[in-house]
């Protein structure tokens, strides 16, 4: 156990909907990352934040957003789904910018 | 541009054969190198990490990999492999450029015969 906690576990939905996706990090952890995996991309970098500030952009498109609230938490925000939105959707922590990363067991979204 | 290569999608051992997985990365300074193993349904687990120092890091579960700057590469190694090392493994490369998110490769698939 990472001690990184990713609710729900699984979702599906109907393409243009939106959902929700949420992430604990492990106690003590400032910095909160998100990451897709899917068949075709492979794992990629979407979006970090660090103590409530996003502090870095990858490959997010501009559907999705996030926030990472006072209490650390951080909820990844899909919306206008497509077929193509479909993925695992992976949240990690760290201490402040340090390098070593934890994940969590991520969230599996099928847009259907 | 930054990348991470790993040239092998498909690997298949041997039970108690050595292992070497392959890693090429492309940055333009020295970057921070990591190696992540994924069964199948899991999440992500951190097996080793280079950061500076010595060149040859050891790892859990028996891993180790070396860093080798003149070829940009961080091969990782097991000298013996055990069936329940099956699984996706994938290495990862981090700068300060990118807030030390993780540039990960595609991931190489282990299969582990008897």
């Amino acid at each position: 156990d990472s001690g990184v906690t990713q609710t729900p576990k699984h979702l599906i939905t109907a393409t243009g909907q939106r959902v929700t996706l949420r992430c604990s990090p492990r106690s003590g952890d400032l910095s909160v990352y998100w990451y897709q995996q899917s068949l075709d991309q492979g794992l990629q970098f979407l979006i970090q934040y660090y103590n409530g500030e996003e502090r870095a952009k990858g490959n997010i498109l501009e559907r999705f957003s996030a926030q990472q609230f006072p209490d650390l938490h951080s909820e990844l925000n899909l919306s206008s789904l497509e077929l193509g939105d479909s993925a695992l959707y992976f949240c990690a922590s760290s201490v402040g910018t340090a390098l070593e990363a934890f994940f969590g067991q991520g969230t599996r979204l099928t847009v259907v | 541009a930054q990348s991470v290569t790993q040239p092998d999608i498909h690997i298949t051992v041997s039970e108690g054969a050595s292992l070497e997985l392959r890693c090429n990365y492309s940055y333009g300074a020295t970057p921070y190198l990591f190696w992540y193993v994924q069964s199948p349904g899991q999440g992500l687990q951190l097996l080793l990490k280079y950061f500076s120092g010595d060149t040859l890091v050891q790892g859990i579960k028996g891993f180790e990999a070396e860093f080798k700057r003149s070829q940009s590469s961080f091969n990782l190694r097991k000298p013996s492999v055990h069936w329940s090392d099956a699984a996706e493994y994938f290495c990862a490369v981090a700068s300060s450029n990118s807030g030390y998110a993780l540039n990960f490769g595609k991931g190489t698939s282990l299969l582990v015969t008897p």
